[in-house]
Formats: structure tokens, C-alpha cells, sequence
């Protein structure tokens, strides 16, 4: 299985920050990238897909970048209602889709 | 708008069965895949495989293989997870959520996801 690794598993931060979570995969997966948000108690949220494409709906202050291995989501700056886990995915193995073990966003 | 409503909680006995329902609204069923995502108290997200019910194919992670299946219902609009030989270890939320397909292999992104389904399995 290809797998996916976050960095940070935790992070503290202020509103208005810029905030960059990186995502790696164990072998290349091309751009087949997404990212989502979870808050407590509801389901995720998708936020980016194919490594940099905007979901339709969400700000324009979530941005996410790179291809192959390593891949990134920033959020150019914080708003109080983006604390939350980030989970990347590769839906490149289709018989294998991974998520990465979260990154959970804290307010310092 | 598109919706997914998932049934509701469950309590199982360790050894027995659970299978959780998932219907659809608002779009078109046959042209997405549905997977099956489970959340175990204060853990990550884990796939545990998909369906596209235009053709009736299943992909499963090799975790789950041989203790799930995964079925779709096109005339009700609604996709089916069924999960046996239940442990505590599957105590978690389980989650259905609609992605593309690429031929006959169920893909992401997931961009509708359901409320969510507790599973509790407990003596």
C-alpha cells in the first residue's frame, strides 16, 4: 500500500497566520492528491482535489500544491472557523486508497 | 442539492453482523462510485472500499477483504456496507461518501460524505 505521511501531527497557530501542512507519499502518485477538513463530530469536508484544484465553495484562502511525492496545503490566513484535522488522500492506487493520519490545527 | 443520509447507530455483539445503509438524493447514483470510510474513536480515516452501481463493482482494502461487502441498490438509490465477524476494534463511525470511478476501479475525491453511523460492538 502507498503510504501517506503528515507533518505536523499537531499544530498551534493564530488567527490571521499562514499555515502549511505537508503531505508525502511513499512512492509517486502523480497529482491523484486531496485534501480534507473534519471538525469535531461531523464528517470531512473536501477542500482541495488533484493536488491544487479549489472545491467548489471553499475560500479562496486554502491553496494546496506540489506532485509526485510531496505535496502541500497552506491556508494563506487563518479564520477561527478553520480549526480543525486536515487528512490528505491518494485515490492513485484504486484499490488502495490511503489517507494520511491527520494534522490537527489548534488555536495558540 | 446532493445528500447522503446514512441509518442510524448501531449496537453489536462481538461475532455478529452490522450492515449500514446509505441513500442518496439529489443527483445522479449511477454516475458516481460510493465508498465506505470508518473513523474509530479519536483516530484517522480509514477506507475500507467502494462501489460503482452502474456496473455492481466492488473494490475492497485488503484489510476488509473476506469481512465486507459492499452492495448498491440503483432503484432505491442506495449503497449498503456489510461488515462480519465484528470485534471491538471495529467499534468506530462508519461513513459513506461519493467519488468518481475510472473503469471498474472505484476513485477519489470524495466530495458528498453522510452524517455518519456509530457502530458500537460490545459484550
Amino acid at each position: 500500500d502507498i503510504q501517506m505521511t503528515q507533518s505536523p501531527s499537531s499544530l498551534s497557530a493564530s488567527v490571521g497566520d499562514r499555515v502549511t501542512i505537508t503531505c508525502r507519499a511513499s512512492q509517486s502518485i502523480s497529482s491523484y492528491l486531496n485534501w480534507y477538513q473534519q471538525k469535531p463530530g461531523k464528517a470531512p469536508k473536501l477542500l482541495i482535489y488533484a493536488a491544487s484544484s479549489l472545491q467548489s465553495g471553499v475560500p479562496s484562502r486554502f491553496s494546496g500544491s506540489g506532485s509526485g511525492t510531496d505535496f502541500t496545503l497552506t491556508i494563506s490566513s487563518l479564520q477561527p472557523e478553520d480549526f480543525a484535522t486536515y487528512y490528505c488522500q491518494q485515490s492513485y492506487s484504486t484499490l488502495r486508497i490511503t489517507f494520511g493520519q491527520g494534522t490537527r490545527l489548534e488555536i495558540k | 442539492q446532493v445528500q447522503l443520509v446514512q441509518s442510524g447507530a448501531e449496537v453489536k455483539k462481538p461475532g455478529s453482523s452490522v450492515k449500514v445503509s446509505c441513500k442518496a438524493s439529489g443527483g445522479t447514483f449511477s454516475s458516481y462510485a460510493i465508498s465506505w470510510v470508518r473513523q474509530a474513536p479519536g483516530q484517522g480515516l480509514e477506507w475500507m472500499g467502494g462501489i460503482i452501481p452502474i456496473f455492481g463493482t466492488a473494490n475492497y482494502a485488503q484489510k476488509f477483504q473476506g469481512r465486507v461487502t459492499i452492495t448498491a441498490d440503483e432503484s432505491t438509490s442506495t449503497a449498503y456496507m456489510e461488515l462480519s465477524s465484528l470485534r471491538s476494534e471495529d467499534t468506530a463511525v462508519y461513513y459513506c461518501a461519493r467519488g468518481d470511478y475510472g473503469g471498474n476501479s472505484v476513485l477519489g475525491p470524495f466530495d458528498y460524505w453522510g452524517q455518519g453511523t456509530l457502530v458500537t460492538v460490545s459484550s
